[in-house]
This record gives structure tokens, C-alpha cells and sequence, in this order.
């Protein structure tokens, strides 16, 4: 059974920093892309990055870039989102979500997705 | 383009076809995908590579694409379909995934 954890969440400061954490089981993550989507209070969803299934190679949107930051450890099954020089434009809930082709490119759908984590930035 | 765009909002009454565009010259490079949101949820994927329906996924749920405009169509709506719709595809030039604006379904 596929599944997708997301934790880390929570309430955090502007300017600080915050690492979320997706924990999946029933995927190999040698196989399959993970992403990052996000969705602000009462708006629509918003990609934010993707580490493709070599664990090596990383996409992010040009909203993200240079502050928002993914990783992977395969041995614990988990995928990392390390969001960095936080705004209140960042506050949202970050979900994590398999990638729907295997050993695949960055431009792929999302199959199987968490149920989100909230980040709340806010002084 | 950065973009797809998508209708803000359809109604239609059980049991009639709706259908949700979106439009971008991405569409037509790149695979379209459908996901449905209902309040509260995470997004369920019902439609990939433009025409392709998940397990689990109700036949009245189908995909079609022309040019630079992909369509989701669902035949014989029912109130439990109510809910939003997004669009997502790819820009290949910037390599960034793309979601529409999203759909409001209303079942009246």
C-alpha cells in the first residue's frame, strides 16, 4: 500500500527556517520522483520542486529557488524539504507526492500525494 | 508560456456532461494531467497523459486534448462530484511543473 507522511509543520517565524519531512512506504524511491506542491489558504496548488527518482537531480520553481532546498535519505525512507529565509507568502500546506512514471523525468504527475503539513509564518 | 488557464468556475445539474477546459501552449508540448480537490483534501489524480484514467477512477471521468486545449469531461455528473478541478502540465523550456488555476465544479 502506497503512502505518503508529511510532518514538520507548524508555526515560524519570517526570516527563520523550518525542514519538513516526507516519510513514504510502498514506494521505492530508486524508482520514482517525489514531489513538492503547495497550496496558500483558499488558493490554488502551487509546485514547488521535485528530486527525481537517482536522488541526485532536483527541479524547484523560480518562487523557491535558492531558498527552498529537497533531499533524500532512501535508508529511511523519507524525502526532506528544507525551507529557508521564510515569508509570510510562504504560509501554506506542503504536500509530498509520487511521481506517476517510473525512473522518469522532472515532468511527471502526481498518482499518490500525503495529506499535507501546515506551515504558518507569522511574526 | 508559464501559464495554463482554466474556467474559474462550471455549474451543471446531475446527471448532464460537464466539462472543464485548460488552455496553454504547454498542452500541446507536454502531458496534461487532472486532479480533483474537495474541501478539506488532498488532490486525487483522475486523469493522466491526457487521456488516461487511474484504477479506482470512474469511467464518466475522460480526458481529451486538442492543440492547446485539453478538456476534462465527465458524463452523467453526480453531487459527489462537486468540487475543484486543476489542470497541471509542464513548461519544458524553464523545466517547471505547471498547475491551473483550478476549476469550481457545481452540482446544482
Amino acid at each position: 500500500q502506497v503512502q505518503l507522511l508529511e510532518s514538520g509543520g507548524g508555526v515560524v517565524q519570517p526570516g527563520r527556517s523550518l525542514r519538513l519531512s516526507c516519510a513514504v512506504s510502498g514506494i521505492t524511491l530508486s524508482r520514482y520522483g517525489i514531489h513538492w506542491v503547495r497550496q496558500a489558504p483558499g488558493k490554488g496548488l502551487e509546485w514547488v520542486g521535485v528530486v527525481l527518482y537517482d536522488g541526485e537531480i532536483k527541479y524547484s520553481a523560480a518562487s523557491v529557488k535558492g531558498r527552498f532546498a529537497i533531499s533524500r535519505d532512501e535508508s529511511k525512507n523519507t524525502v526532506f524539504l528544507q525551507l529557508n529565509s521564510l515569508t509570510t507568502e510562504d504560509t501554506a500546506v506542503y504536500y509530498c507526492g509520487r511521481g506517476d512514471t517510473p525512473i522518469s523525468g522532472w515532468n511527471t504527475g502526481v498518482d499518490w500525494w500525503g495529506q499535507g503539513t501546515l506551515v504558518t509564518v507569522s511574526s | 508560456s508559464h501559464e495554463v488557464t482554466q474556467p474559474p468556475s462550471v455549474s451543471v445539474s446531475p446527471g448532464q456532461t460537464a466539462r472543464i477546459t485548460c488552455s496553454g501552449d504547454s498542452v500541446s508540448k507536454q502531458y496534461a494531467y487532472w486532479y480533483q480537490q474537495k474541501p478539506g483534501q488532498a488532490p486525487v489524480l483522475v486523469i493522466y497523459k491526457d487521456r488516461e484514467r487511474p484504477s479506482g477512477i470512474p469511467e464518466r471521468f475522460s480526458g481529451s486534448g486538442s492543440g492547446t486545449t485539453v478538456t476534462l469531461t465527465i458524463t452523467g455528473v453526480q453531487a459527489e462530484d462537486e468540487a475543484v478541478y486543476y489542470c497541471q502540465s509542464a513548461d519544458s523550456t524553464s523545466t517547471y511543473v505547471i498547475f491551473g488555476g483550478g476549476t469550481k465544479l457545481t452540482v446544482l
